[in-house]
């Protein structure tokens, strides 16, 4: 069975930017969640969705969106992209939510 | 929001050695999860265990939910187990809290 999957691995921008990360959940997981991870503030949850709903949101300014797809694959888009916003995004699918979450190797955003 | 503390923040240890981590939490929750990030930046699931024993191989895991805290055992360490073990809770299955982490060097 494959992986969650992430694309693109690596991206460069630049401050004021936009950029949408993909994710594609292992296959039957319904549920895909997204974090934030930072040296400063370590792994913090952005996002999950289930069924195209966001279902759960963390505490990040409304510039941080996302959406779900009818077939579970899911995509995170970052406007007006600010310096602090450099960061690995990764991506995590599991069956419902409350069950063990995989990874995805996470896309690596640098802005300059 | 629930704390999540991790201790000790880095271990040194010779391969071979045995090492407990631990996990406390602030408030009960029904979600708790221990991740590996290996050196190259994946993080892998080792356990999902709100409460109870599990074991894996040289790896085994205890949550104690009524005292909030969990416990990760790596016994017979190898160099391939250094990396950022991760401990995440959930309440209601709400937003994964993730601890700081500890780093991990198991030296040959």
């Amino acid at each position: 069975k494959a992986g969650v999957t992430q694309t693109p691995r690596y991206l460069i921008k630049t401050r004021g930017q936009q950029v949408t990360l993909s994710c594609s959940p292992i296959s039957g997981h319904r549920s895909v969640s997204w974090y934030q991870q930072t040296p400063g503030q370590g792994l913090q949850f952005l996002f999950e969705y289930f069924s195209e709903t966001q279902r759960n949101k963390g505490n990040f300014p409304g510039r941080f969106s996302g959406r779900q797809f009818s077939n579970s694959r899911s995509e995170m888009n970052v406007s007006t992209l600010e310096l602090g916003d450099s960061a690995l995004y990764l991506c995590a699918s599991s069956l419902w939510g409350d069950q063990p979450q995989h990874f995805g190797d996470g896309t690596r955003l640098s802005i300059l | 929001g629930i704390q999540v503390e991790q201790s000790p923040p880095d271990l040194i240890l010779q391969e071979g050695a045995n090492s407990t981590l631990r996990c406390n939490f602030s408030d009960s929750v029904n979600n708790l999860q221990w991740f590996h990030q290996n050196p190259w930046g994946q993080l892998i699931n080792l356990f999902y265990i709100p409460s109870g024993t599990k074991q894996n191989g040289r790896l085994s895991a205890t949550t104690v939910a009524t005292e909030r805290y969990s416990l990760l055992y790596i016994s017979s360490s190898q160099t391939t187990d250094s990396g950022v073990y991760f401990c995440a809770v959930a309440k209601n299955n709400n937003d994964m809290r993730f601890g700081a982490g500890t780093r991990l060097t198991v030296k040959p």
